[in-house]
């Protein structure tokens, strides 16, 4: 039982580029999320989903688009990608809603060049 | 003001003190509460939910006070492998998503 995991761990990105940031968990949790920690500061949610085929924007989702066509992925996608998208972004999922336990990916790096 | 504050610190503190943290939130509607321990580079994890009646896990004491609206965390006999980030989280039903304060940063010194 992985939990969640997120790939890649470190990614260096020059303005203007697109990726993703891949987020699967194994514990059959309806409801994923992606968050981003700047240095010193809280996590911000970007957007978050409560089951397949199911999405929603969070408090910072400019920048950011996601998809949900299973219940194990939640891949996170950044178009245009700019300086202020440096951050560590983390994935989340819960077996219920949002009130509950959250368990936490361990993180992806991201520098934006 | 921000919708969930921390005292960000550090707290420096021997082995073996005890040290409290307290965090405020500014959502009267917020129902759930919690308090994530975050190592460094790393992701946070649950370390307690929070109840109104209070509640004990082995050293941690967490306590909530909704009518002055805060929480707290109570940490006795600390010991090296405290030392961490301690994150005080919210979530309401009307909001819809748990807020995250930034963090309160605990250094246990030998």
């Amino acid at each position: 039982n992985a939990g969640v995991t997120q790939t890649p761990k470190f990614r260096i990105l020059k303005i203007g580029q697109s990726m993703t940031l891949q987020c699967t968990q194994d514990m059959n949790h309806n409801y994923m999320y992606w968050y981003r920690q700047d240095p010193g500061m809280g996590l911000k949610l970007i957007y978050y989903s409560v089951g397949a085929g199911i999405t929603d924007k969070g408090e910072v989702p400019n920048g950011y688009n996601v998809s949900r066509s299973t219940t194990e992925d939640f891949p996170l996608r950044l178009e245009l990608a700019a300086p202020s998208q440096t951050s560590v972004y983390f994935c989340a999922s819960s077996s219920r809603d949002y009130l509950n336990e959250q368990f936490f990916g361990p993180g992806t790096r991201l520098t934006v060049l | 003001r921000k919708e969930v504050e921390q005292d960000p610190g550090p707290f420096n503190v021997p082995e073996g003190a005890t040290v409290a943290f307290n965090c405020t939130y500014s959502n009267s509607a917020s129902q759930s509460f919690f308090w994530y321990r975050q190592d460094c580079r790393k992701e946070p994890k649950l370390l307690m939910s929070v109840y109104s009646s209070g509640n004990e896990d082995g050293r941690f004491t967490a306590q909530l006070n909704r009518a002055s609206q805060y929480i707290s965390l109570l940490i006795r006999d600390s010991k090296l492998s405290d030392s961490a980030t301690y994150l005080c989280v919210g979530g309401s039903s009307n909001t819809g998503k748990l807020i995250f304060g930034q963090g309160t940063t605990l250094q246990v010194k030998p």
